[in-house]
C-alpha cells in the first residue's frame, strides 16, 4: 500500500515569496492533516480535512496560509507571503477517518531567507 | 493551547542499555501514542494507549498509560544503533475536538556501537 506522498521534498524561498505544497493521501483516508514542525519541537496541527471540508483550521495563520483539498483527495498547503519564521518541516498526515491512526508523509522541507 | 513536557530532551547511551522517557500534562487525556521520526521522514506510530492503566508492549518497546491520565512513559530495552531517532509522546485531550494530536517536544536518543 502507497503511503502518504509530499512534494516538493524540499524547498528555498526568499522572504515575501509564494510557495506551495502538495499532499496525496493514502487512498480511501476520508481525514487529512497539514502540521507544521518547526526545529527542535514536535509536529503543530495547522488544519484538519474531513473530505473536502475544513475540521479545525483553529492554528493557521490565515493571514498568510491558506490550504485546500477541492475533490476531497489530493491537498495543497500554500504561504503567501513567507516569513523567515515559516522555515520549519510541513507534514501531511492522513487517516481512514477523524481519530483514526494517522500515517505520515516524509515532509517539505521548507526555507525562508 | 495545552502541551506535553517530555523529557529527557536527549539521551546519549550504549548499545545494550535500557532507555526511559516520559511525557506529562497538565490536564487529562483519554489518548496517549508514542511516535519515532527518522531523519527526512515523517512520524511513524510505535504504540497507542487507550485506558488509564494500559501497560502495552511492541517488541523491545513497553509504554504505559498513567493512572491519573496526566501522563505516559515509554521504555526501550536492550536498545540497538537502529533505535537511533527523535521520540514523540502526543495525546487526545479529554473533552477535545476532532481528535486533535498534541505533541510533545520530543526526546532525541542516541546509541553509540
Amino acid at each position: 500500500e502507497a503511503g502518504v506522498a509530499q512534494s516538493p521534498r524540499y524547498k528555498i524561498i526568499e522572504k515575501r515569496q509564494s510557495v506551495a505544497f502538495w499532499c496525496n493521501p493514502i487512498s480511501g483516508h476520508a481525514t487529512l492533516y497539514w502540521y507544521q514542525q518547526i526545529l527542535g519541537q514536535g509536529p503543530k496541527l495547522l488544519i484538519q480535512f474531513q473530505n473536502n471540508g475544513v475540521v479545525d483550521d483553529s492554528q493557521l495563520p490565515k493571514d498568510r496560509f491558506s490550504a485546500e483539498r477541492l475533490k476531497g483527495v489530493d491537498s495543497t498547503l500554500k504561504i503567501q507571503p513567507a516569513k523567515l519564521e515559516d522555515s520549519a518541516v510541513y507534514l501531511c498526515a492522513s487517516s481512514l477517518d477523524s481519530g483514526g491512526e494517522q500515517f505520515f508523509g516524509p515532509g517539505t522541507r521548507l526555507t525562508v531567507l | 493551547g495545552q502541551q506535553l513536557n517530555q523529557s529527557p530532551q536527549s539521551m546519549f547511551i550504549q548499545e545494550g542499555e535500557d532507555v526511559s522517557m516520559n511525557c506529562t500534562s497538565s490536564s487529562i487525556f483519554n489518548t496517549w501514542l508514542w511516535y519515532k521520526q527518522d531523519p527526512g521522514e515523517g512520524p511513524v506510530l510505535l504504540i497507542a494507549l487507550y485506558k488509564a492503566g494500559e501497560l502495552t508492549s511492541n517488541g523491545r518497546l513497553t509504554a504505559q498509560f498513567g493512572i491519573t491520565r496526566k501522563d505516559s512513559f515509554l521504555n526501550i530495552s536492550a536498545s540497538i544503533p537502529s533505535d537511533v531517532g527523535i521520540y514523540f509522546c502526543a495525546g487526545h485531550e479529554s473533552g477535545g475536538s476532532n481528535y486533535k494530536l498534541t505533541f510533545g517536544k520530543g526526546t532525541l536518543l542516541t546509541v553509540n556501537p
